[in-house]
């Protein structure tokens, strides 16, 4: 399984863009990279996925480098809502993949005004 | 509202006492994963079940059972229960294989368990 590093916490304030990055230096070929959010006391709620290069949607996007050793999760514009913990995943995908999802010990995000 | 069902929202028990949290996964998917996460912790993987069977399993006690019935609900045992078992589990669920599979994990609110 590969491993994942992330800054614990992070510091922001409303309306800056943010970029956590995450450390996957094992990540085998079939694996995928995704991102979660979560708030106190709710489940992570899915933001984005990536296999390579860049993949945006419409509250993030996720840059993999050519290696994927690493991919970085940019949010755009903050606000204080964004305050949350942001887990990086590597999980396998195809047919019989994403089994065994392990989430990383996060990193907390603090906006402020 | 992600879909996932998980019951009790709160529960309150005693040491050494058994208790069962269930999981109704959203409708169609077919895999269910169990996470437990302690206060200020990170999300620790408990267990993974694809259509009735175990394919997966993380740091799950030996005093933790699961189980996934053939209607694809869920259950999590958790016996002789200790201070340090007290936390919020998780359940989530994605479609499963195949088709519409983006891998995509969609969890419930969470269980909360406190063990007095």
């Amino acid at each position: 399984l590969a491993k994942t590093t992330q800054p614990i916490s992070m510091d922001s304030y409303e309306g800056q863009e943010v970029n956590i990055t995450c450390s996957h230096n094992n990540i085998a070929t079939n694996d995928y990279i995704t991102w979660y959010q979560q708030f106190p006391s709710q489940g992570p709620r899915f933001i984005i996925q990536g296999y390579k290069t860049k993949v945006t949607n419409e509250v993030a996007s996720l840059f993999i480098p050519a290696d994927r050793k690493s991919s970085t999760l940019s949010l755009p514009r903050v606000s204080l809502s964004d305050t949350a913990v942001y887990y990086c995943l590597v999980g396998e995908g195809g047919n019989t993949g994403f089994q065994k999802l392990v989430f990383g010990t996060g990193t907390r995000l603090l906006v402020s005004p | 509202d992600s879909g996932v069902t998980q019951t009790p929202k709160h529960l309150i028990t005693a040491t050494g006492q058994r208790v069962t949290l269930r999981c109704s996964p959203r409708s169609g998917d077919l895999s269910v994963y169990w996470y437990q996460q302690s206060l200020d912790q990170g999300l620790q993987f408990l267990i993974q079940y694809y259509n009735g069977e175990e394919r997966a399993k993380g740091n799950i006690l030996e005093r933790f059972s699961a189980q996934q019935f053939p209607d694809l609900h869920s259950e999590l045992n958790l016996s002789s229960l200790e201070l340090g078992d007290s936390a919020l589990y998780f359940c989530a669920s994605r479609r499963g294989m195949g088709t519409g599979d983006t891998g995509e994990l969609f969890f419930g609110e969470g269980s909360r368990l406190t063990v007095l």
